[in-house]
This record gives C-alpha cells, structure tokens and sequence, in this order.
C-alpha cells in the first residue's frame, strides 16, 4: 500500500457520457501526476501537478479532459463526452518534495462501451 | 517515438536462477532511471532506481547496472522467486522536466 487512493477503481460508462475519478494523495507530496495505461503499454503521462499549479498537460490529454487540484490537496480528472477508445487503467501517482521516486495509486479502470 | 524501450515481452526463469531484464533508451538527456512491478488489476509498485552519477544500485536481491555510453539498464534479480511473478516496466526522467517516460514492459514468469 502506498497510500495513494484512488476512487472509483471501477467504471464502466456508455459512450457520450461524463465520468470523473479522484486521487487522493500521500498529504506531504506535493507532486502528482496522473497516466494512462492501455493493454500492453507503460504508464503515458498526461498531466502534471505542482501543489494546485498545473504545470504540465501532455498532448494526449484532449479538449475532453481536465483535470484539478484544488488546494494541492486531492486531484480530479474528468472526461467529457467519452469514447470507445478512453477505455484505459487511469492512474495517479506521488512524488515527494525530495527524491525523484513516484508512488502509484491502484488505478481507475475505465470502460466505455 | 518511443524513448524508452523494453525490447523482450516475456520471460521465463527458474526458480532460484538469475533473472535479467533489460532496458534501452534513446534520449541522453535522462538522468534517473526507475524499475516498477506491477501486478494485474494494481498500480505500478516501485522497485529500485539508479541515477545517472552511477552505474550500479543494489538493494537486496534487486541490482540495477546503467551503461551510459550504450543507453542501456538492467535489472537484476538474484536468487528469482515466484512471487516476483509480474510485469517489469522501467522508466526513465530528465529531472529538469517533470516527465517520466516509460517502457512497454516485460513480463517476467519465474517457474517453481
């Protein structure tokens, strides 16, 4: 346990729908980072947070999807209007202030059908 | 452009033997370098890293070698275990960015 939540760890939606997943952070890592996970490939970055300062969204993360960090504390990552192909493992991880290790949450795994 | 490659998908070890799982990347720019197992329906679980001031990182049965001049990681595992049974995926940072980069992974089966 890395002490890393992640919630819901399961979601299954109808294409055109709405969901969010929520990462709720080790309190003094102040870095988080969210991925994306498809079958047979490595974690892919898509965003980037520093405390509530969002300082970095790779190209993969499209006009549909945002994500938030209010307070610096829990994250949020929404995707709008889903598709077939946002089927994934979305994961959250943590570094701290010091040291370059990230610690991963289990995952959201998301179906959209 | 995959930066980081992983170039075996699978592999198979007896218990007790030496598993070695290898790692290749692209940009020089990377500086620290990160081993993470993952188990189905989990998040990657870190392992041991290495920073580029190095070439050798050891921490109980896990060894990390780095070969700069050839781009090249390895990762060690000795005596094998079933319960190291899993998907190996490396990672590697510019820690002047924020952005790790990972490999495509390699499933490591250690037969009993």
């Amino acid at each position: 346990d890395t002490g890393v939540s992640q919630d819901p760890r399961h979601k299954i939606t109808k294409r055109g729908q709405n969901v969010t997943f929520r990462c709720d952070p080790i309190s003094e890592h102040n870095r988080l980072y969210w991925y994306r996970q498809t079958l047979g490939q490595g974690p892919e970055f898509l965003t980037y947070f520093q405390n509530e300062a969002q300082l970095e969204k790779s190209r993969l993360l499209s006009d549909r999807f945002s994500a938030e960090r209010p307070k610096g504390s829990f994250s949020t990552l929404e995707i709008q209007r889903t598709e077939q192909g946002d089927s994934a493992m979305y994961l959250c991880a943590n570094r701290p202030r010091v040291g370059n290790e990230q610690f991963f949450g289990p995952g959201t795994r998301l179906t959209v059908l | 452009d995959q930066q980081v490659k992983q170039n075996s998908p699978s592999l198979s070890v007896q218990e007790g033997r030496i598993s070695i799982l290898n790692c290749d990347y692209t940009n020089s720019m990377f500086d620290y370098f990160l081993w993470y197992k993952k188990y189905p329906a989990e998040g990657p679980t870190f392992l041991i890293s290495i920073s580029s001031i190095k070439d050798k990182n050891e921490d109980g049965r896990f060894t990390v070698f780095l070969n700069k001049s050839a781009k090249h990681l390895s990762l060690h595992i000795v005596p094998s275990q079933p319960g190291d049974s899993a998907v190996y995926f490396c990672a590697a940072s510019d820690t002047g960015t924020y952005k790790y980069i990972f490999g495509t992974g390699t499933r490591l089966k250690v037969l009993a």
